[in-house]
């Protein structure tokens, strides 16, 4: 069973720094290329950015809103995901998910496996 | 980017009623379309990918349709379970995009 567990979310000062992280399971996470997406409080959903697999040479992607202060990350040796949060604002204030892309029958799509988020405030 | 408009933003409706929520892509963006459902305080749901197939488990109920730049997101006959926050979401391109939800609630 694929898992996502997100970790490290909190209160943080604008201007801030915080790093998030996402364990998997459950998959070979090495494979796949992995998203992040976030959720304002009463909000709709906002993509973040995407980091894909090894053989795709780890390259990125990015919402203009975070580009340039967040980055994607990824340790395969670990199963591990980060996003690192540089200048945090208070509009950055939402839940944060981890998520991972499917492929069923070579026809592969976007946010198929969700984790249950983690809440990142900025406030002073 | 590409701007994605749903319609309804939300809706009215009763047990055993057909709904329908529509979602149009700014400009065309083949058959890469998710649709996902959310219940509050909970992480979205995968219903729907490539506009019309339907995710392992989901029930019959739910459909999709479309193709270029209008796509619609059918439940056929509606159950107490799926009052809930429908969100579209193009994969053509980036950055990734989402229409603004649907909310449908119990009439």
């Amino acid at each position: 069973e694929v898992q996502l567990v997100e970790s490290g979310g909190g209160l943080v000062q604008p201007g801030g720094s915080l790093r998030l992280s996402c364990a998997a399971s459950g998959f070979t996470f090495s494979a796949h290329y992995m998203d992040w997406v976030r959720q304002a409080p009463g909000k709709g959903l906002e993509w973040v950015g995407r980091i894909r697999n090894k053989a795709n040479s780890y390259t990125t992607e990015y919402a203009a809103s975070v580009k340039g202060r967040f980055t994607i990350s990824r340790d395969d040796s670990k199963n591990s995901l980060s996003l690192q949060m540089n200048s945090l604002k208070t509009e950055d204030t939402a839940v944060y998910y981890c998520t991972r892309v499917g492929c069923t029958a070579g026809l592969c799509y976007d946010l198929a496996y969700w984790g249950q988020g983690t809440l990142v405030t900025v406030s002073s | 980017d590409i701007q994605m408009t749903q319609s309804p933003s939300s809706l009215s409706a009763s047990v055993g009623d057909r709904v329908t929520i529509t979602c149009r892509a700014s400009q065309g963006i083949s058959n890469y379309l998710a649709w996902f459902q959310q219940k509050p305080g909970r992480a979205p749901k995968p219903l729907i990918y490539a506009a019309s197939f339907l995710q392992s488990g989901v029930p019959s109920k739910f459909s999709g349709s479309g193709s270029g730049t209008d796509f619609t997101l059918t439940i056929s006959s509606l159950q107490p379970e799926d009052f809930a926050t429908y969100y579209c979401q193009q994969y053509n391109s980036y950055p990734r995009t989402f229409g603004q939800g649907t909310k449908v609630e119990i009439k």
